[in-house]
């Protein structure tokens, strides 16, 4: 069973430029997350998506954003980057995360986006 | 609010030694625990998980972690250390029924040394 993928690994961009960022969930998951880690601020939660519908958003600025289609993978997108969303952004997919504990968040490997 | 306190940024054992990495929690429904490891460059992938079944989980490797109730506590140890178990380790939490869709709240991560 192939697991959560994310592409591509690493990016580097231009202040002020935009970046989409995918992820496939393993199959048969409708829940994903996205989670931005910096030495700083750690784990962070962005936004959540199940069935294509965000049902639950992060405290971060609306040049984050992000969709989820029909097969359930998800984007991301920043826009107007900033040096500060120089992050590892993390994207976790599950059977669907509201249940708790009874199903598990599978993580992929991640992007590494450096803003220059 | 839930809230995550992972005591220690840096922990280091002597391989064969107890590893003890300390979590607390604060949650105002029932919580699900959570234990994940990271390596370098690499996603999070789960060692253990509490779902209000027993009090001591067992997880992957070796690890086992003891819920708290009363000392809303969840700590993670393994009896004799390995050199592959350094890595950095983040406790998290996520609540039942509430309306955190999706959402992980993570400590801020505790980084395990293994000395030879």
């Amino acid at each position: 069973k192939a697991g959560v993928t994310q592409t591509p690994r690493y990016l580097i961009k231009t202040r002020g430029q935009q970046v989409t960022l995918s992820c496939s969930p393993i199959s048969g998951h409708r829940s994903v997350s996205w989670y931005q880690q910096t030495p700083g601020q750690g784990l962070q939660f962005l936004f959540e998506y199940f069935s294509e519908t965000q049902r639950n958003k992060g405290n971060f600025p609306g040049r984050f954003s992000g969709r989820q289609f029909s097969n359930s993978r998800s984007e991301m997108n920043v826009s107007t980057l900033e040096l500060g969303d120089s992050a590892l952004y993390l994207c976790a997919s599950s059977l669907d995360i509201y249940r708790g504990g009874d199903t598990e968040a599978f993580f992929g490997q991640g992007t590494r986006l450096t803003v220059v | 609010a839930q809230s995550v306190t992972q005591l220690g940024s840096h922990v280091s054992v002597s391989e064969g030694a107890l590893v003890l990495l300390r979590c607390n929690y604060s949650s105002s429904v029932p919580p699900y625990l959570f234990w994940y490891v990271q390596y370098p460059n690499q996603g999070l992938q789960l060692l253990l998980k509490y779902t209000s079944a027993a009090t001591l989980v067992k997880g992957i490797n070796g690890f086992e972690a003891e819920f708290k109730k009363s000392e809303t506590s969840f700590h993670l140890t393994k009896p004799s250390a390995h050199m592959s178990d350094a890595a950095e380790y983040f406790c998290a939490v996520s609540d039942l029924g509430g309306t955190s869709y999706g959402k992980l709240t993570f400590g801020q991560g505790t980084i395990l040394t293994v000395h030879p």
